[in-house]
């Protein structure tokens, strides 16, 4: 079955740092990828996603780049703020199946000003 | 935009008791989901609707039941609530169609069994 492996966190950083949060899957077929945030109190929203292989989304200064060959999905930005202290989501839906989502077990960002 | 709204942000009930977890969106979208929220765990999808009073088991689904009778309304069911079902539930919905929409979280009910 699909499974979606992301690392393991919290991660604190400084603002102005850069991020990465890996992303790796296994699915059949060509996946389309995702990720979701969630800001404390609230229920999960989408920040990015790409449709197929070498297909870069990117939303709010994040990037991901859907990476075949490394069945990866890793999430990035430059110089993160303060206001982007959330948990991240990587998650895939797979073509059929009534769209169900196959999620990451989610990564905790804390931002120090 | 699409809004997904859960009745609940935060619920308290006790040990044996039937709870009811409501979700409700306004989009018209044929497929509504609801999931549990555990830390280190991720999302786990719970039961999914496709279709008025159809309704399909997801990967924990033990311990809960749902309703589906009309099709903006999403009814998660503890039929005898236990404190291992305290947690965070989410409620989705999608639009059928294409496998790269995203889902339409709702904020979550924060539910603890006492």
């Amino acid at each position: 079955g699909n499974s979606v492996t992301q690392m393991e966190g919290p991660v604190t950083l400084s603002e102005e740092a850069f991020l990465t949060i890996n992303c790796t899957y296994t699915a059949t077929g060509y996946p389309s990828l995702f990720w979701y945030v969630q800001y404390p109190g609230e229920g999960l929203q989408l920040l990015l996603k790409a449709t197929k292989a070498d297909d870069k989304g990117s939303n709010k200064g994040f990037e991901a780049t859907y990476r075949k060959e490394t069945t990866s999905f890793h999430l990035e930005k430059g110089s993160v703020q303060v206001s982007d202290s959330a948990v991240y989501f990587c998650a895939l839906t797979s073509s059929g199946g009534y769209q169900k989502v196959t999620f990451g077990t989610g990564t905790k960002l804390q931002v120090i000003p | 935009d699409v809004k997904v709204t859960q009745s609940s942000r935060y619920l308290v009930k006790r040990t044996g008791e039937k709870v009811f977890l409501e979700c409700v969106q306004d989009m018209d979208h044929e497929n509504m989901f609801w999931y549990r929220q555990d830390p280190g765990l991720g999302l786990r999808l719970i039961y999914f609707s496709y279709d008025v009073k159809m309704k399909e088991k997801g990967d924990i689904p033990e311990g809960y039941s749902v309703s589906r009778e009309k099709k903006e309304r999403f009814s998660l069911i503890l039929e005898s609530a236990s404190t291992n079902q305290t947690s965070m539930y989410l409620c989705a919905s999608i639009l059928q169609g294409p496998s790269n929409q995203p889902q339409h979280f709702g904020d979550g009910t924060r539910l603890s069994i006492l």
